[in-house]
């Protein structure tokens, strides 16, 4: 079956600093893998990759992908209060099999 | 915002009920997929409705049932309740079916079945 694993399941730190979420799968196939943030209930898109180890930024959010390997990354640089959410990836193969297949989740907590 | 919309927020039912949800699509998109996420949990993949036909289904049970309209809203009815159901329902609408284009999240159904 296929599996989405996000590391770590939370995270606490301070205003001001980087952290790294990452995203293995055991997922073949899929044509691109979704981030989305999730503060409340309706989860926000952040980024999509469809290629290998081509960094995407917005603002102090990154993301890559490795396929080889078979993980992303989020990067989130001088983080803010406003970061606090639940971080989601889901790899996405469309067409006949329309889902998403999300993992659990890194819940990030930013203190002032 | 995203443009998508359901309905009601919140809804509580008892176990064995019959619930139905709503989900307006963005303007401009045809295809809407509905997921199920319990608490602590992704959400996890119910079905989903391109051009009026279920186009794909996760492993739920056949009381969990969907409908697409002309106008590309869509329902999510879920027959004989279980405690189990409770759970935020969320759907997502995009342009099409194809996996570059991105699937834009409404702001859920909190069901509880007590």
């Amino acid at each position: 079956e296929d599996k989405v694993v996000q590391s770590p399941l939370s995270l606490v730190v301070h205003e001001g600093d980087t952290v790294t979420l990452n995203c293995s799968y055991e997922v073949t196939n899929f044509r691109s893998l979704l981030w989305y943030k999730q503060e409340k209930k309706a989860p926000t898109f952040l980024f999509m990759l469809t290629s290998s180890g081509i960094e995407k930024k917005s603002g102090r959010l990154s993301s890559i992908l490795d396929k080889k390997e078979l993980f992303s990354i989020l990067n989130i640089t001088a983080t803010q209060t406003g970061d606090s959410a639940i971080y989601l990836c889901a790899p996405y193969y469309g067409g006949s099999q329309g889902n998403l297949i999300f993992g659990k989740g890194t819940k990030l907590s930013v203190k002032p | 915002e995203t443009g998508v919309t359901q309905s009601p927020t919140h809804l509580i039912k008892t176990r064995g009920q019959q619930v139905t949800l709503r989900c307006s699509s963005q303007s401009g998109h045809n295809t809407v997929s509905w997921y199920q996420q319990a608490l602590g949990q992704g959400p996890q993949f119910i079905f989903q409705y391109y051009r009026e036909e279920e186009n794909g289904r996760g492993n739920f049970p056949p009381r969990f049932s969907g409908l697409q309209f002309p106008n590309y809203s869509s329902e999510l009815n879920v027959n004989a309740l279980e405690l189990d159901d409770s759970a935020l329902y969320l759907c997502a609408s995009s342009h099409r079916v194809s996996a570059t284009d991105t699937q834009y999240f409404g702001p859920g159904t909190r069901l509880t079945v007590l």
